[in-house]
């Protein structure tokens, strides 16, 4: 059964860092690019970063640039969202999701809260 | 606003067809194929249709997809009560280098 578990959300003050997980399982984490989306409260999907299977190409929406690394353990079956210089606007669910923009499999999401 | 554009909302009555259409441009949906995900309250969402028009494993072929320019569409034929959630369509964008998500749309069962 394939599995993805995120981990790493919680409450944050503007300005601050925080580090999303992503365990996968069930299929061939190092053959998939692996992708970010986010959701706002009540709003609707933002994709917001993906990754090639060697971690040699990365993509990113505009509003990350620059703040957000996305990176990958295959080793480890584990993607990563880096947040640095977190603002109001960054308030969401993250999802981690299989492919590079067909995704096929989604986690639970783990929320962010970025509020003083 | 969205790069890609969807209706808010559409609705129908139990039996009914409904569309749901989706709008870009030729760097998006113009270019490449288009997804459809189905959002359940609460939970994340699932692919319902990829590449314009197939059906992942296990989705009933009630849900259709099409696509002709720069626009795509979902239909549901035979709408039945648990249709009832948000719906949103995607695509690559080459020229912004970005997965473009269409604002979603809410349908309602009537």
């Amino acid at each position: 059964e394939v599995q993805l578990v995120e981990s790493g959300g919680g409450l944050v003050q503007p300005g601050g860092s925080l580090r999303l997980s992503c365990a996968a399982s069930g299929f061939t984490f190092g053959t998939y690019w692996m992708s970010w989306v986010r959701q706002a409260p009540g709003k609707g999907l933002e994709w917001v970063a993906n990754i090639k299977q060697d971690g040699s190409e990365k993509y990113y929406v505009d509003s990350v640039k620059g703040r957000f690394t996305i990176s990958r353990d295959n080793a480890k079956n584990s993607l990563f969202l880096q947040m640095n210089s977190l603002r109001a606007e960054d308030t969401a669910v993250y999802y981690c999701a299989s492919g590079f923009s067909t995704h096929d499999y989604w986690g639970q999401g783990t929320l962010v809260t970025v509020s003083s | 606003q969205s790069v890609v554009t969807q209706p808010p909302s559409a609705s129908g009555t139990p039996g009914q067809r409904v569309s749901i259409s989706c709008s870009g441009s030729s760097s998006n949906i113009g270019t490449n194929g288009v997804n459809w995900y189905q959002q359940l309250p609460g939970t994340a969402p699932k692919l319902l249709i990829y590449n314009n028009n197939q059906r992942p494993s296990g989705v009933p072929d009630r849900f259709s997809g099409s696509k002709s320019g720069t626009s795509a569409s979902l239909a549901i034929s035979g709408l039945q009560s648990e249709d009832e959630t948000d719906y949103y369509c995607a695509a690559w964008d080459d020229s912004l280098n970005v997965l473009v998500f269409g604002g979603g749309t809410k349908v309602t069962v009537l």
